[in-house]
């Protein structure tokens, strides 16, 4: 079945430094993939997205490439701020068959410390 | 464009009670979605429509119901409030073949 997994957080980081927020994903056919953030109190919002392999998405600084060999969709940012405090979910959504559906990581929280 | 609101924001119910969450949408979106998000935790689908008229359970659908007579609204009725069902709700919409979703900005229930 189809699947994502994300790195557990929470994640902590200083402000300036690297970001990398691990995603890899089991689907069958080709999915679409997705980087939703979720601010403090607010409801989740797209950050980016890719829908076919060797696609980079990016926004706001932030970029994430489809990889198909690893299955993988890993966020990275080069310079963290702390309003990017939130939590990230990375998702798929297979574009075979029954896509209704959006499936989920279980999110990463990241704190950024002045 | 509102995209998608909900109301009440904030609700407090005692265990036993029922209440229905409000969901409207304005961008003509086929699809809707309940999501609740415990503290700490990602989301869990309960129901989700491709339609009006149609509705099908998701992960955590017992305790719930929903209906989906326009396009517009979906809402969500809980019906004998439990403390498990403390939680803060999302509601979603998007247009099929999109991956694209749009949340509203939640409502935070506590059950006592």
């Amino acid at each position: 079945g189809n699947s994502v997994t994300q790195m557990e957080g929470p994640v902590t980081l200083s402000e300036e430094a690297f970001l990398t927020i691990n995603c890899t994903y089991t689907a069958t056919g080709y999915p679409s993939l997705f980087w939703y953030v979720q601010y403090p109190g607010e409801g989740l919002q797209l950050l980016l997205k890719a829908t076919k392999a060797d696609d980079k998405g990016s926004n706001k600084g932030f970029e994430a490439t489809y990889r198909k060999e690893t299955t993988s969709f890993h966020l990275e940012k080069g310079s963290v701020q702390v309003s990017d405090s939130a939590v990230y979910f990375c998702a798929l959504m297979n574009n075979a068959g029954n896509n209704r559906k959006l499936i989920w990581g279980l999110g990463t929280s990241l704190a950024v410390n002045p | 464009n509102a995209g998608v609101t909900q109301t009440p924001k904030f609700r407090i119910l005692k265990i036993g009670q029922s209440m229905t969450l409000q969901c409207t949408q304005d961008m003509n979106h086929n699809y809707m979605y309940w999501y609740r998000q415990d503290p700490g935790m990602g989301l869990k689908l309960i129901y989700y429509s491709v339609g009006a008229g149609i509705t099908d359970k998701g992960e955590v659908p017992n305790g719930y119901n929903v209906s989906r007579s326009t396009t517009e609204d979906f809402p969500l009725r809980l019906e004998l409030a439990a403390p498990s069902q403390t939680s803060v709700y999302f509601c979603a919409s998007r247009t099929p073949g999109q991956g694209e979703q749009y949340f509203g900005p939640g409502t935070r229930l506590t059950v006592t």
